[in-house]
């Protein structure tokens, strides 16, 4: 099956610094979904970007599909920001997607 | 609109027993999914129900049994609880044609403790 590795794991960060994590992924895909965790464990989902680039407000998105791998920016960091990111994919029309193991980000103020 | 929702938040058993996972979502998605996510890894993929009246196994289907009720139902069955299934377990959503694979939305997760 499709493998998904994230980097960095663990990321600290001074609020109102950038950061960029990234996502790769071993095989084709045709569905790639960020999400955040947020500390009280609320899974919310920041993209859907199988391939190109979308942005919503501080965070935007870039996926390069015939490189296998999609990057997350996040600008101008909050401490709201904190929280686990985590990149999933899917390779079939199912809505299957398998989980990288995530970034954990912290933003101290 | 309450989105997707999860029933019970928590739960604790003993080895053994049997319960039920809730889950139901007011959004008009055809496509439902049960993850778990156990600490410090990602979440994994349990059973999914493409439409009504379908599902299928995931990655980790074995000691789980689901029922797709209705469009708006999907519910999750540990019918002899083991340690093992420690986890928090999430309910998810969206909507998906053989063309359209939309955002995924997920319920505020159940966290049970198996004795």
């Amino acid at each position: 099956g499709i493998q998904v590795e994230q980097s960095p794991p663990d990321l600290i960060l001074q609020e109102g610094a950038n950061s960029t994590l990234r996502c790769n992924f071993s095989d084709s895909v045709n569905n790639l979904q960020w999400f955040h965790q947020n500390p009280w464990g609320q899974l919310i989902n920041l993209f859907y970007i199988p391939s190109g680039t979308k942005q919503n407000g501080r965070l935007s998105a870039t996926t390069v599909a015939t490189e296998r791998y999609s990057l997350l920016y996040i600008s101008s960091s909050q401490t709201t920001d904190s929280g686990v990111y985590f990149c999933a994919v899917g390779s079939s029309n199912t809505g299957k997607l398998i989980f990288g193991q995530g970034t954990t980000l912290q933003v101290k103020p | 609109n309450a989105g997707v929702t999860q029933t019970p938040k928590f739960q604790v058993l003993k080895t053994g027993q049997s319960m039920t996972l809730q889950c139901a979502q007011d959004m008009n998605h055809n496509s439902m999914y049960w993850y778990r996510q156990d600490p410090g890894m990602g979440l994994r993929l349990i059973y999914y129900s493409a439409s009504e009246g379908t599902t299928d196994k995931g990655e980790v289907p074995n000691g789980y049994n689901v029922s797709r009720l209705n469009k708006r139902e999907f519910s999750l069955r540990l019918e002899s609880a083991a340690p093992s299934q420690t986890s928090v377990y999430f309910c998810a959503t969206n909507f998906l044609t053989r063309s359209t694979n939309e955002k995924l939305f997920f319920g505020s997760g159940t966290q049970l403790s198996v004795l």
